[in-house]
């Protein structure tokens, strides 16, 4: 049982180029979110879902765009990298508490 | 503002030592509790929720709404506890609010 599977685990991109990041669960769970985690911040929300066909913003949502593809797929699109951007992005989701989260996947913006 | 905070970045104790991970927290309402653990090259999950008074992995946590506080805590530390900790707490239907982290290492 995969659970939340993210990709790609690791990506270096350079300022201005585009990238989305793939989210899937095989939960059945209506929610899904994504996350970014850098030191000394925590986790922030990015974007949310909460049901399949609505999205809504989080905390800090400048600077990407989402889909909810399907109940099973939530993605996170960077539309023009910035150094900024540089983080650990988690996606997890839920039916009700407690979330459940991917392996994250590893971005850097040089 | 709704809130959490941890106010260790890193905490530090040796092995059967007492440990304690505060966390505080900002909310109006009655609030939802929970403590997540990210260990090494694992994902991040949920390592306990205040709604259901049980302990988990010799941790415990008690809300007190007088200190607005939800402290972890565990008598005897041991080696495989080093880990990241972060404190939640639950806004709206299904969105968590996550607290800063902090960092344990369990010395030996």
């Amino acid at each position: 049982n995969a659970g939340v599977t993210q990709t790609p685990k690791f990506q270096v991109l350079k300022t201005g180029q585009s990238m989305t990041l793939q989210c899937a669960q095989d939960m059945n769970h209506n929610s899904m979110y994504w996350y970014r985690q850098d030191p000394g911040m925590g986790l922030r929300l990015i974007y949310y879902s909460a049901s399949e066909g609505t999205t809504d913003k989080g905390e800090v949502p400048n600077g990407y765009n989402v889909s909810r593809l399907n109940k099973r797929e939530f993605s996170l699109r960077l539309e023009s990298a910035a150094p900024s951007q540089t983080s650990v992005y988690f996606c997890a989701s839920t039916d009700n508490q407690p979330q459940h989260f991917g392996d994250g996947t590893r971005l850097s913006i040089l | 503002a709704q809130r959490v905070t941890q106010p260790e970045k890193l905490l530090s104790v040796f092995k059967g030592a007492p440990v304690e991970l505060k966390c505080n927290y900002s909310y109006s309402g009655s609030p939802e509790l929970f403590w997540y653990v990210q260990y090494s090259r694992q994902r991040l999950q949920l390592l306990l929720r205040h709604i259901s008074r049980e302990s988990i992995k010799g941790f415990t946590a008690d809300l007190n709404k007088g200190e607005t506080s939800f402290h972890l805590k565990k008598p005897f530390a041991q080696e495989e506890d080093s880990a990241m900790y972060y404190c939640a707490f639950r806004r709206g239907a299904q969105k968590l609010v996550f607290g800063q982290g902090t960092r344990l290492t369990i010395n030996p």
